[in-house]
């Protein structure tokens, strides 16, 4: 089984800021990684795919880079909106699928 | 547009099942896989399983293994997750998703099972 850890367990940034996440995979999962946003009481929703390919509706201040065992999700000019948790998930070894654990992003 | 529509809460004795449906709409049901992803109270995503109705496969977690049973009616475009010898620590919000290519691109809205004596 793949184990995903992400780092940190949680981020406090002022609106308008930009945020860095971190996902690292316990072996190489190529680009097969996602990016999910969950806000208290939804569902994730899914924002990136690939590692860098932003899903449909998903606005452009949300980017994804890395491959292999280190990936980024990068939230620039950080939104009211984007204080959420975040959990990466890889899709290459199947299965179990696996998910990080998650990073909140709070406002500072 | 793809929606994922949950059953509703359950409260639960330990020992006992629980059965969580999943109805699908807006899509082809049998060409994507659906997976059921549970979230304990403050914890993250753990997978369950999944079905692959156009194929009749299901795969599911060493963790769950022998007490969870996914099934799917394609007549109905719905998914049922049975998870049996419930325990305290079951208690969570059920989530069924669709998959493509690994991905979680639809979620349901989820289900709260309770496990409480």
């Amino acid at each position: 089984e793949i184990v995903m850890t992400q780092s940190p367990a949680t981020l406090s940034v002022s609106p308008g800021e930009s945020a860095t996440l971190s996902c690292r995979a316990s072996q190489s999962v190529s680009s097969n990684l996602a990016w999910y946003q969950q806000k208290p009481g939804q569902a994730p929703r899914l924002l990136i795919y690939g590692a860098s390919t932003r899903a449909t509706d998903i606005p452009a201040r949300f980017s994804g880079s890395g491959s292999g065992t280190e990936f980024t999700l990068t939230i620039s000019s950080l939104q009211s909106e984007d204080f959420a948790v975040y959990y990466c998930q890889q899709y290459n070894n199947w299965p179990p699928w696996t998910f990080g654990q998650g990073t909140k992003v709070e406002i500072k | 547009q793809v929606q994922l529509v949950q059953s509703g809460a359950e409260m639960k004795k330990p020992g006992s099942s629980v059965k969580v449906s999943c109805t699908a709409s807006g899509g082809t049901f049998s060409s994507y896989s659906i997976s059921w992803v549970r979230q304990a109270p403050g914890q993250g995503l753990e997978w369950m399983g999944e079905i692959i109705p156009i194929f009749g496969t299901v795969e599911y977690a060493q963790k769950f293994q022998g007490r969870v049973t996914i099934t799917a009616d394609e007549a109905t475009s719905t998914t049922y997750m049975d998870l049996s010898s419930l325990r305290s620590e079951d208690t969570a919000v059920y989530y069924c998703a669709r998959v493509e290519m690994g991905r979680f691109n639809y979620w349901g809205q989820g289900t709260l099972v309770t496990v409480s004596s």
